[in-house]
């Protein structure tokens, strides 16, 4: 079957730098994407991953290894605004998304 | 990218009754996704919508529970029928095709009461 693992929870201070991990085993690979979901609102998109190594994007960056079948979504500079929950999916070879659970991330003051 | 509007944003509901949700697209697009998000959890995807053709179920979801609409390449709706309180959730469409990241609507908040 598919699978997408990643931490159901995660608490991390105000300035700081968080990392969250992401498992997964699919059908084939087509991409891993990253979303951004504040409680009530629609996942927002924040990276996508295809070749293995480092995307950055400002504060974000995110990073894949497809012979291990794992992604990181690295946070930099945490603002109070970044307590979300984060997605990892990926998208299999019927470039249909499997979604993971989300990881809710608090950050604390 | 796209631009989805989706509508309503939130409803209640008695048990029993049929809500039908509707998302416009800014631009055409070959496929549109509909979600189901129940609380904390994930996205769990209800079918797949092609214009043209009959909506593609995943698995645990049926059409007659969840008919499908797609008259053309910029719309689409999902229909919630004869609901139970256990269909209460957080029900999203999307789009997205090949190697593009999914765009989603804004999310219809469903309580069935």
């Amino acid at each position: 079957g598919q699978n997408i693992d990643q931490p159901t929870e995660m608490t991390a201070t105000e300035g700081a730098i968080v990392q969250i991990n992401c498992t997964y085993q699919t059908s084939g690979f087509n991409g891993l994407f990253w979303y951004q979901q504040h409680a009530g609102e629609a996942p927002t998109f924040l990276s996508y991953n295809v070749l293995d190594g480092l995307e950055e994007k400002g504060r974000f960056s995110s990073f894949l290894s497809r012979s291990k079948g794992y992604s990181y979504l690295l946070l930099k500079e945490l603002q109070m605004k970044d307590s979300a929950s984060y997605l990892c999916a990926v998208m299999d070879s019927n470039y249909q998304l499997i979604w993971g659970a989300g990881t809710k991330l608090i950050i604390k003051p | 990218s796209a631009v989805i509007s989706q509508k309503p944003s939130r409803d209640i509901c008695q048990r029993g009754t049929s809500l039908t949700i509707q998302c416009q697209v800014d631009s055409q697009v070959t496929m549109m996704f509909w979600y189901r998000q129940q609380p904390g959890q994930s996205l769990t995807l209800i079918a797949t919508a092609n214009q043209g053709s009959e909506a593609t179920y995943e698995s645990g979801f049926v059409i007659d529970k969840f008919p499908i609409s797609r008259p053309n390449l910029t719309f689409s709706t999902l229909t919630v029928s004869n609901m139970s309180p256990e269909d209460s959730s957080i029900y999203l469409c999307s789009v997205g095709t090949g190697e593009t990241e999914a765009f989603f609507g804004q999310g219809t908040r469903l309580t069935v009461v």
